[in-house]
């Protein structure tokens, strides 16, 4: 059974670095027929689809265009982790964060509520 | 991006009756490739992350009860509930994977009546 812990702050200042965690356990993050996701929900945007990081021998990414100048997602093999980050945020930020596997996601992270405030 | 178009935005259906959602894509989702459909529907209760139901357009995951179906081809899909029990209340949401950036539906919230 695959699980995915997330981790990361709940609050960051506008301007600032977004930055979550998502441990994965049951799966590898370097499987070579895997995907990782973030995905995000509010109400004005629904759920949105941020990008993904996979390995097909070797590392690629997928970005939503609208994100694309502000977001990295990366994975750490030595932790059977991967990570996003998204930069000079702003208050229309404010989302839950979620890691998701896969290209249609059977297993999501347990959600990260994330309030973009001074 | 693909367009992801559900209707209703939300439904009252008895218990015991049939609730039926529709899903349109803006242009086909169907991967020649691998002959599938790449259409997803999930279900979101509140303060959960959303649970795959159905993949591939009508392949139920394991362990999904099953009066959940899913339907349809090209651009039009439904997912319907043959029975609505009163755990089914949530939103409902379809989600295509066929190309980058995958999109999601706006949902479609169930009731009962």
């Amino acid at each position: 059974q695959v699980q995915l812990q997330q981790s990361g702050p709940g609050l960051v200042k506008p301007s600032q670095t977004l930055s979550l965690t998502c441990v994965i356990s049951g799966d590898s993050v370097s499987r070579n027929s895997g995907a990782w996701n973030w995905i995000r929900q509010s109400p004005s945007r629904g759920l949105e689809w941020l990008g993904r990081t996979y390995y097909r021998s070797k590392w690629y990414n997928d970005y939503a265009v609208s994100m694309k100048s502000r977001i990295t997602i990366s994975p750490d093999t030595s932790k059977n982790q991967f990570s996003l980050q998204l930069n000079s945020v702003s208050p229309e930020d404010t989302a839950v964060y979620y890691c998701a596997e896969g290209w249609s996601h059977e297993f999501w992270g347990q959600g990260t509520l994330v309030t973009v405030s001074s | 991006d693909i367009v992801m178009t559900q209707s209703p935005d939300s439904l009252a259906v008895s218990l015991g009756e049939r609730a039926t959602i529709n899903c349109k894509s803006s242009q086909s989702v169907f991967f020649s490739t691998n002959n599938t459909t790449q259409l997803a529907w999930y279900q979101q209760k509140p303060g959960q992350p959303p649970k795959l139901l159905i993949y591939r357009a009508s392949s139920r995951k394991f362990g999904v009860p099953d009066r959940f179906s899913g339907s349809g081809s090209g651009t039009d899909f439904t997912l319907t509930i043959s029975s609505l029990q009163a755990e089914d209340v949530a939103v409902y949401y379809c989600q295509q994977y066929y190309t980058t950036p995958l999109t999601f539906g706006g949902g479609t919230k169930v009731e009962i009546k």
